[in-house]
């Protein structure tokens, strides 16, 4: 298996601008999960979902974010609009079962300027 | 991505020394614990891992410590090797949270050659 697939590894966008963020969980797996990676708040759990549902989005910051999950072989992260302050690194991760390790994609860059 | 940078605790250890990096949870009802190493530009990567019932495991060069009486969690790396130098996070789970990781701030472990 390829492992976690996500798309892009870099985005630059402007302030404003729509970015969709794409994954690829490894096939089989029932949970996804999107973390957010940054300096000064290191690794946040934003949002995962068990078998395409989501389950627990608390983690979102704000309106702008939302997550998708339409089957079971791929999800995205939408930011609209974007904003400086959502640059970071995104991660996408997948697992299976309950309490199992999360296996990591390869992370997507974002800069918003 | 970038793991968490001018703010994390730092191990400088030398090539063939054995490394212990500690991780303090915060939740006691938290039941499986996971090592996670982060290299450069990757995604977290997954150790080795630990449930509650047991106090210690061992996979190759690694151990993990667990003492919930102190909510207190250990890696430790026999024979550190350059290719050992990355971020290490601990991540904990509780039962009946799904698979919700949560994870700690990160430790930078770097092996002089």
């Amino acid at each position: 298996d390829a492992g976690v697939i996500q798309s892009p590894r870099h985005e630059v966008t402007e302030m404003g601008q729509e970015v969709t963020l794409r994954c690829k969980p490894i096939s089989g797996h029932n949970s996804l999960f999107w973390y957010r990676q940054t300096m000064m708040r290191g690794l946040e759990l934003l949002i995962y979902f068990n078998n395409n549902v989501p389950i627990d989005d608390s983690g979102m910051p704000e309106d702008r974010f939302s997550a998708k999950m339409p089957n079971a072989s791929f999800s995205t992260l939408k930011i609209q609009p974007s904003e400086p302050r959502d640059s970071a690194v995104y991660f996408c991760a997948s697992s299976l079962v309950q309490a199992s390790e999360a296996f990591f994609g390869q992370g997507t860059r974002l800069t918003v300027v | 991505g970038e793991s968490v940078g001018l703010h994390l605790p730092t191990l400088s250890v030398q090539e063939g020394d054995n490394s212990i990096i500690n991780c303090a949870y915060s939740n006691s009802a938290s039941d499986y614990f996971i090592w996670y190493k982060q290299e450069s530009g990757k995604g977290p990567q997954f150790i080795i891992d630990i449930r509650s019932n047991m106090d210690k495991r061992q996979g190759q060069r690694v151990t993990v410590l667990l003492n919930k009486t102190v909510k207190h969690l250990s890696l430790q790396i026999a024979a550190t090797q350059p290719g050992d130098s990355a971020v290490y996070f601990c991540a904990e789970n509780m039962e009946n949270a799904g698979n919700m990781l949560t994870f700690g701030g990160g430790t930078r472990l770097m092996v002089k050659p």
